[in-house]
């Protein structure tokens, strides 16, 4: 049973560009969460998400981010338009449908030049 | 003030010395986490608990739930214990709230 996944591991992005970051829970898991963890900062979490409903998004700034987890794939977290600040490692976790212990990936880490 | 404290923030030991972490909250919670992350890696979950106490290998975790405490103990410590040992808790909606991580070095 393969863990949770995430890819890009790594991901460069210009300032003004786009940056996707793709989570695929454990088989079996129906319940994703998307965290942060700024340079030198504690984690912070940003929306949890269920298949096609996104439950708490109270973490997750105003403006250019957004997720989604389709029916079908992974889940995807979304900046738009980035900025050096959105520079952090992105860590998705998920969980059964019983909301039990939450199991993390690798995270991507996400760096804008 | 930071939902969840952890103490001490930075902690060196030598190999084979035991180690306590600790954890305070102030908010109502349905279990706690403790996680390890190395440096520049992953998050590892180490344990998840509502109540009392348990026991992985060298690591035990104990929680109060009236305190709102928990501990996080390492046996025999070793240089491979070298790590960021987070603390979070699972508060509303099923997200976590983090401490910001107890700093751990086993020097050999």
């Amino acid at each position: 049973n393969a863990g949770v996944m995430q890819n890009p591991r790594h991901l460069v992005r210009r300032r003004g560009q786009e940056a996707r970051l793709r989570c695929s829970p454990m088989k079996g898991h129906s319940h994703v969460y998307w965290y942060r963890q700024l340079p030198e900062e504690g984690l912070k979490f940003m929306v949890y998400l269920q298949k096609e409903n996104i439950i708490d998004e109270s973490g997750m700034p105003k403006e250019r981010f957004s997720a989604e987890f389709p029916k079908e794939g992974p889940s995807i977290l979304r900046i738009q338009q980035v900025v050096r600040g959105d520079s952090a490692a992105y860590f998705c976790a998920s969980s059964p449908p019983t909301r039990g212990e939450q199991y993390f990936g690798p995270g991507t880490r996400l760096t804008v030049t | 003030k930071n939902e969840v404290e952890q103490s001490p923030q930075n902690l060196t030991a030598q190999e084979g010395e035991f180690i306590t972490i600790n954890c305070s909250y102030s908010v109502g919670i349905s279990a706690l986490h403790w996680l390890q992350q190395h440096p520049g890696g992953g998050i590892v979950s180490l344990f998840m608990l509502s109540s009392g106490k348990k026991k992985h290998g060298r690591l035990i975790a104990t929680i109060n739930i009236q305190e709102k405490h928990s501990s996080l103990h390492i046996t025999a410590s070793h240089p491979r214990d070298s790590a960021v040992y987070i603390c979070a808790v699972i508060a509303g909606n099923n997200r976590l709230a983090f401490g910001k991580g107890n700093q751990v070095v086993v020097i050999p």
